[in-house]
């Protein structure tokens, strides 16, 4: 069974479009994690949800939009898409001390 | 602005021997650490936390947490080639540093 799932696993798409990435954790945690992690290999939060509520909403864009339906679901929706936007895109869940990532969504915008 | 710092490396052990990674932070009301290893195109998996000042153990892995000098240390004894990763600190609310990145030489 997949802890943390995400989908798709890679996504091409050209400037200007709207995408959007799921995540679903089946491990009953409360919070959930999107963080985009650059070449440079720098994993950078972007937003927290705890129970369905945002916690934290790090400095991106508004052109980026989590929601999260219910405590098991969060996705992330992207407006208009920019070259700069290109890199791995990491969902987490966590619950005290553990922390489960899903495998990923490389995102590449030509 | 809170921040975890980590030196980027890279960092180069021979195979055998004690592999030290470190990370500090700003935020003196932190309260948990963690640190993971992410192998190259994987995600990142947990190794080890730590809460309390002091040192834990766990197999090979040794895990140093000094809050009044606000920085958290990561021990591997007898290191593997396998253990050739970059080894990510993250504090309380899961913000992390910008990773370290480890090659143990045969």
């Amino acid at each position: 069974d997949t802890a943390v799932s995400q989908t798709p696993k890679y996504l091409v798409t050209q400037m200007g479009n709207d995408k959007s990435i799921k995540c679903e954790q089946n491990l009953g945690h409360d919070t959930m994690y999107w963080y985009k992690q650059d070449s440079k290999k720098f994993l950078k939060i972007m937003f927290s949800y705890n129970n369905k509520e945002l916690i934290i909403n790090e400095t991106v864009p508004n052109r980026f939009s989590p929601k999260s339906p219910d405590k098991a679901h969060l996705n992330l929706h992207i407006n208009s898409l920019e070259l700069g936007d290109s890199a791995v895109y990491f969902c987490a869940s966590s619950q005290g001390h553990e922390q489960y990532f899903g495998p990923g969504t490389r995102l590449t915008v030509t | 602005q809170k921040e975890v710092e980590q030196n980027s490396g890279p960092l180069s052990v021979p195979e055998g021997a004690i592999a030290s990674l470190n990370c500090t932070y700003s935020d003196r009301g932190s309260q948990s650490f963690f640190w993971y290893r992410q192998y190259s195109g994987k995600s990142p998996e947990l190794i080890m936390f730590i809460y309390s000042n002091g040192d834990k153990e766990d197999g090979r892995f040794t895990a140093q947490l000094n809050k009044a000098s606000q920085y958290v240390s990561l021990l591997i004894r007898d290191s593997q080639p396998s253990d050739s990763a970059t080894y990510l600190c993250a504090v309380n609310d899961m913000r992390f540093g910008a990773g370290t990145r480890l090659t143990v030489k045969p």
